[in-house]
C-alpha cells in the first residue's frame, strides 16, 4: 500500500489564483481529513469526511472547499488564494472515527506559498 | 472548546537521558489521546494511541500515560538517542466530535 499520497509537494500561487490539492489513500479508509500547519503551530482541521458523499467543516474552513466523490480521493480546493493561506497542508485518513483503535495516517504534506 | 497545551516548546538534552514530555488538555471528556512524531519537512507518524479507558501504552523505548481526570498525558522516552530528535505532538479526540485537536508540539533535540 502507498498509504496517503498528496500532490503537489510544493506550489507557489499568486494572490487570487485557484488550485486543487490532491489527496488519495489506498487503504479503503472511510474517514479523511485536511489540516493546515502554520510555523510553530499545531495542526488545525479544515474539513473532514466520514465517507463518500459526506463532508463537514472543521475549525478553519473559510476560503476552502472539498468534495468526496470516491472513498479514495479527497481533494481540497482553494478558489481565491490569499497570503493567509500560506501554510503546509496535510491530508490524513483513518478506518473509523473516534471509536477506532487505529490512528490517523498522514500524507507527506503540500507546502503552499501565496505571494 | 478543547485546548491542548505542550510545555516546553523546545527541549535540548544530551544523549542517553530519560525524557518526559508533557501534554495537558482542558476537557476531560476525550475518546482517545495520541502522540505523534514529525520530522522536518515530513508528515506526522503515529507513536502511541491511548483509549480513554486505558492508563498507558508502551512501544519499545516509549511509554505514554493518560490521566483523564487531571487532563494530563506524559510521553516517556527512555535512553534518548540523536535519532529521537524531532517535534512531538499530542492530540485528543473527544466531546462527541470526530476531530483531533492538536497541541503546538515540542521540538526535541538530542545531542550526541
Amino acid at each position: 500500500n502507498a498509504g496517503v499520497t498528496q500532490t503537489p509537494k510544493f506550489r507557489i500561487l499568486k494572490i487570487g489564483q485557484s488550485m486543487t490539492l490532491q489527496c488519495t489513500q489506498d487503504m479503503n479508509h472511510n474517514y479523511m481529513y485536511w489540516y493546515r500547519q502554520d510555523p510553530g503551530m499545531g495542526l488545525k482541521l479544515i474539513y473532514y469526511s466520514v465517507g463518500a458523499g459526506i463532508t463537514d467543516k472543521g475549525e478553519v474552513p473559510n476560503g476552502y472547499n472539498v468534495s468526496r466523490s470516491t472513498t479514495e480521493d479527497f481533494p481540497l480546493r482553494l478558489e481565491l488564494a490569499a497570503p493567509s493561506q500560506t501554510s503546509v497542508y496535510f491530508c490524513a485518513s483513518t478506518p473509523r472515527g473516534r471509536d477506532s483503535q487505529e490512528t490517523q495516517y498522514f500524507g507527506p504534506g503540500t507546502r503552499l506559498l501565496v505571494l | 472548546k478543547q485546548e491542548v497545551t505542550q510545555i516546553p516548546a523546545a527541549l535540548s538534552v544530551p544523549e542517553g537521558e530519560n525524557l518526559v514530555l508533557n501534554c495537558s488538555f482542558t476537557d476531560s471528556a476525550i475518546y482517545n489521546l495520541q502522540w505523534f512524531r514529525q520530522d522536518p519537512g515530513k508528515g506526522l507518524t503515529s507513536l502511541l494511541l491511548i483509549q480513554s479507558s486505558q492508563r498507558e501504552q508502551t512501544s519499545g523505548r516509549l511509554n505514554a500515560s493518560l490521566d483523564k481526570s487531571s487532563g494530563r498525558s506524559t510521553l516517556y522516552i527512555a535512553a534518548s538517542q540523536p535519532g529521537d530528535s524531532a517535534t512531538y505532538l499530542c492530540a485528543v479526540t473527544g466531546g462527541g466530535s470526530e476531530k483531533l485537536v492538536f497541541g503546538k508540539g515540542m521540538k526535541l533535540t538530542v545531542n550526541p
